[in-house]
Protein backbone atom coordinates (compact mmCIF):
# COMPACT_ATOMS: atom_id res chain seq x y z
CA UNK A 1 0.00 0.00 0.00
CA UNK A 2 0.71 3.27 -0.60
CA UNK A 3 2.44 5.83 2.39
CA UNK A 4 3.07 8.98 2.82
CA UNK A 5 6.24 10.42 1.15
CA UNK A 6 8.79 13.11 2.31
CA UNK A 7 11.15 15.18 1.25
CA UNK A 8 14.25 15.28 1.62
CA UNK A 9 15.09 12.71 4.36
CA UNK A 10 17.82 14.72 5.37
CA UNK A 11 18.82 17.86 4.79
CA UNK A 12 21.79 20.31 6.74
CA UNK A 13 21.40 24.17 6.95
CA UNK A 14 23.44 27.16 8.22
CA UNK A 15 22.11 29.65 10.73
CA UNK A 16 19.57 31.73 9.43
CA UNK A 17 18.95 29.97 5.93
CA UNK A 18 15.97 28.40 4.65
CA UNK A 19 14.20 25.14 3.99
CA UNK A 20 11.51 23.95 1.96
CA UNK A 21 10.28 20.45 3.28
CA UNK A 22 7.80 18.18 0.99
CA UNK A 23 4.65 15.89 1.74
CA UNK A 24 2.84 13.93 -0.55
CA UNK A 25 -0.10 12.00 1.54
CA UNK A 26 -1.37 8.82 1.01
CA UNK A 27 -3.48 9.07 -1.94
CA UNK A 28 -7.38 9.91 -1.56
CA UNK A 29 -6.45 10.92 1.92
CA UNK A 30 -8.16 14.97 2.72
CA UNK A 31 -6.02 15.81 5.51
CA UNK A 32 -1.64 16.71 6.28
CA UNK A 33 -0.36 17.05 9.46
CA UNK A 34 2.94 18.50 10.54
CA UNK A 35 4.50 17.76 13.45
CA UNK A 36 8.35 18.20 15.08
CA UNK A 37 10.11 16.14 17.05
CA UNK A 38 13.18 17.44 19.28
CA UNK A 39 15.77 15.03 20.26
CA UNK A 40 14.37 12.80 22.91
CA UNK A 41 11.31 14.97 22.69
CA UNK A 42 7.37 13.50 21.62
CA UNK A 43 6.22 14.88 18.70
CA UNK A 44 4.69 18.46 19.03
CA UNK A 45 1.59 19.43 16.42
CA UNK A 46 2.59 22.74 14.14
CA UNK A 47 -0.21 22.73 11.65
CA UNK A 48 -2.58 20.67 9.32
CA UNK A 49 -4.59 21.35 6.65
CA UNK A 50 -7.81 19.77 5.39
CA UNK A 51 -8.66 20.04 1.92
CA UNK A 52 -5.73 22.62 1.44
CA UNK A 53 -7.47 24.78 3.99
CA UNK A 54 -5.34 25.63 7.66
CA UNK A 55 -7.55 23.36 9.88
CA UNK A 56 -5.67 24.14 13.45
CA UNK A 57 -2.03 25.69 14.10
CA UNK A 58 -0.23 24.68 16.94
CA UNK A 59 3.41 26.30 18.45
CA UNK A 60 4.52 26.36 14.97
CA UNK A 61 6.92 29.50 15.14
CA UNK A 62 5.77 32.51 12.90
CA UNK A 63 9.22 32.06 10.80
CA UNK A 64 7.93 29.22 9.37
CA UNK A 65 4.93 29.12 7.22
CA UNK A 66 3.00 25.83 5.30
CA UNK A 67 0.43 25.16 2.28
CA UNK A 68 -1.66 22.57 0.47
CA UNK A 69 -1.49 22.76 -3.09
CA UNK A 70 -3.96 21.63 -5.35
CA UNK A 71 -2.38 18.15 -5.61
CA UNK A 72 -2.99 17.93 -1.60
CA UNK A 73 1.06 17.84 -1.58
CA UNK A 74 2.15 19.47 1.32
CA UNK A 75 5.31 22.26 2.07
CA UNK A 76 6.55 23.34 5.37
CA UNK A 77 8.85 26.58 4.28
CA UNK A 78 11.08 27.60 6.98
CA UNK A 79 12.74 31.06 6.98
CA UNK A 80 15.66 31.80 9.58
CA UNK A 81 16.74 29.02 10.58
CA UNK A 82 18.05 28.88 14.24
CA UNK A 83 19.73 25.75 15.92
CA UNK A 84 16.91 24.89 18.18
CA UNK A 85 14.89 24.30 14.58
CA UNK A 86 17.45 21.50 14.30
CA UNK A 87 14.25 18.50 15.25
CA UNK A 88 12.26 15.35 12.83
CA UNK A 89 9.86 17.06 11.06
CA UNK A 90 7.20 14.25 10.38
CA UNK A 91 4.12 14.75 7.58
CA UNK A 92 1.00 12.19 8.51
CA UNK A 93 -2.30 11.79 6.97
CA UNK A 94 -5.52 10.88 7.00
CA UNK A 95 -8.98 10.21 5.68
CA UNK A 96 -11.22 13.07 7.91
CA UNK A 97 -13.91 10.93 9.01
CA UNK A 98 -13.88 10.04 12.65
CA UNK A 99 -12.99 6.96 13.75
CA UNK A 100 -10.08 4.03 12.95
CA UNK A 101 -10.37 5.33 9.60
CA UNK A 102 -9.21 8.74 10.33
CA UNK A 103 -5.87 7.25 11.59
CA UNK A 104 -2.69 9.23 10.97
CA UNK A 105 -0.54 7.45 8.92
CA UNK A 106 3.22 8.84 9.30
CA UNK A 107 6.25 9.49 6.58
CA UNK A 108 9.45 8.83 7.14
CA UNK A 109 10.61 12.06 8.60
CA UNK A 110 12.74 14.64 7.74
CA UNK A 111 15.78 15.02 9.57
CA UNK A 112 16.78 18.83 10.21
CA UNK A 113 20.20 20.03 10.90
CA UNK A 114 20.92 23.61 11.40
CA UNK A 115 24.63 24.51 12.31
CA UNK B 1 -1.33 20.46 31.43
CA UNK B 2 -0.07 16.74 29.70
CA UNK B 3 -3.11 15.43 28.21
CA UNK B 4 -1.03 12.13 27.82
CA UNK B 5 0.81 10.32 30.71
CA UNK B 6 3.07 7.49 30.29
CA UNK B 7 5.09 7.03 33.40
CA UNK B 8 7.50 4.57 32.71
CA UNK B 9 10.52 5.54 30.90
CA UNK B 10 12.09 2.60 30.05
CA UNK B 11 11.47 -1.12 30.48
CA UNK B 12 13.42 -4.37 29.62
CA UNK B 13 11.59 -7.45 29.03
CA UNK B 14 13.07 -10.76 27.74
CA UNK B 15 12.05 -12.24 24.36
CA UNK B 16 8.66 -14.33 24.16
CA UNK B 17 7.10 -12.32 27.13
CA UNK B 18 4.40 -10.32 27.45
CA UNK B 19 4.85 -6.23 28.30
CA UNK B 20 2.51 -3.81 29.49
CA UNK B 21 2.97 -0.44 28.71
CA UNK B 22 1.00 2.79 30.75
CA UNK B 23 -1.43 5.48 29.51
CA UNK B 24 -3.39 7.33 31.24
CA UNK B 25 -5.04 10.37 29.80
CA UNK B 26 -7.07 13.37 30.42
CA UNK B 27 -10.24 14.66 28.55
CA UNK B 28 -13.52 16.61 28.89
CA UNK B 29 -14.19 15.66 25.59
CA UNK B 30 -16.90 12.53 25.08
CA UNK B 31 -15.50 11.71 21.72
CA UNK B 32 -12.09 11.11 21.80
CA UNK B 33 -9.47 8.46 20.21
CA UNK B 34 -6.33 6.81 21.62
CA UNK B 35 -3.48 5.64 18.71
CA UNK B 36 -0.08 4.14 19.99
CA UNK B 37 2.95 4.34 17.87
CA UNK B 38 6.01 2.31 17.61
CA UNK B 39 9.10 4.52 16.58
CA UNK B 40 11.99 2.51 15.96
CA UNK B 41 15.81 3.76 16.30
CA UNK B 42 15.43 4.88 12.42
CA UNK B 43 12.90 6.99 13.36
CA UNK B 44 9.75 6.29 11.93
CA UNK B 45 6.29 6.62 13.34
CA UNK B 46 4.44 3.26 13.03
CA UNK B 47 0.86 2.92 13.98
CA UNK B 48 0.13 0.04 15.75
CA UNK B 49 -3.58 0.25 17.34
CA UNK B 50 -6.84 2.58 17.92
CA UNK B 51 -9.06 2.60 20.73
CA UNK B 52 -12.46 4.91 20.03
CA UNK B 53 -13.97 6.47 23.24
CA UNK B 54 -17.48 4.90 22.47
CA UNK B 55 -15.95 1.27 21.51
CA UNK B 56 -17.46 -1.32 23.78
CA UNK B 57 -14.51 -3.88 23.11
CA UNK B 58 -10.97 -3.78 23.75
CA UNK B 59 -9.16 -3.08 20.82
CA UNK B 60 -6.65 -6.13 19.22
CA UNK B 61 -4.64 -5.92 16.29
CA UNK B 62 -2.39 -9.09 16.00
CA UNK B 63 0.09 -9.33 18.68
CA UNK B 64 -1.31 -6.00 20.30
CA UNK B 65 -4.22 -5.53 22.47
CA UNK B 66 -5.02 -2.42 24.28
CA UNK B 67 -6.48 -2.54 27.93
CA UNK B 68 -8.81 0.53 27.31
CA UNK B 69 -10.71 1.01 30.74
CA UNK B 70 -12.34 4.78 30.53
CA UNK B 71 -13.98 5.13 33.88
CA UNK B 72 -10.06 5.42 34.68
CA UNK B 73 -8.52 6.96 31.97
CA UNK B 74 -6.00 4.43 31.11
CA UNK B 75 -5.67 2.58 27.77
CA UNK B 76 -2.68 0.56 28.09
CA UNK B 77 -1.17 -1.34 25.79
CA UNK B 78 0.23 -5.15 25.69
CA UNK B 79 2.52 -6.80 23.52
CA UNK B 80 2.43 -10.06 23.92
CA UNK B 81 5.33 -13.13 23.07
CA UNK B 82 8.34 -10.04 22.39
CA UNK B 83 10.69 -10.50 19.78
CA UNK B 84 13.69 -8.85 19.65
CA UNK B 85 11.89 -6.25 16.45
CA UNK B 86 9.78 -5.32 19.63
CA UNK B 87 12.84 -2.73 20.79
CA UNK B 88 11.52 0.35 20.44
CA UNK B 89 10.00 3.88 21.71
CA UNK B 90 6.15 3.69 21.68
CA UNK B 91 4.07 6.88 22.27
CA UNK B 92 0.67 6.88 23.37
CA UNK B 93 -1.40 9.69 21.66
CA UNK B 94 -4.80 11.05 21.78
CA UNK B 95 -7.18 12.58 19.48
CA UNK B 96 -10.03 14.67 20.79
CA UNK B 97 -12.78 15.63 18.21
CA UNK B 98 -12.66 19.58 19.67
CA UNK B 99 -8.72 19.72 18.75
CA UNK B 100 -9.66 19.11 14.52
CA UNK B 101 -7.96 15.98 14.93
CA UNK B 102 -3.80 16.47 15.76
CA UNK B 103 -2.35 13.87 17.99
CA UNK B 104 -1.19 14.83 21.72
CA UNK B 105 1.54 12.77 22.68
CA UNK B 106 2.78 10.99 25.66
CA UNK B 107 6.39 11.21 26.28
CA UNK B 108 7.28 7.96 25.12
CA UNK B 109 8.04 4.40 26.93
CA UNK B 110 11.37 2.87 26.01
CA UNK B 111 11.22 -0.87 25.47
CA UNK B 112 14.28 -3.14 25.03
CA UNK B 113 13.81 -6.42 24.41
CA UNK B 114 16.23 -9.15 25.72
CA UNK B 115 17.06 -13.01 24.47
Amino acid sequence: AAGVIQSPRHLIKEKRETATLKCYPIPRHDTVYWYQQGPGQDPQFLISFYEKMQSDKGSIPDRFSAQQFSDYHSELNMSSLELGDSALYFCASSLRSGGRADTQYFGPGTRLTVL
Amino acid sequence: AQKITQTQPGMFVQEKEAVTLDCTYDTSDPSYGLFWYKQPSSGEMIFLIYQGSYDQQNATEGRYSLNFQKARKSANLVISASQLGDSAMYFCAMREVISWGKLQFGAGTQVVVTP
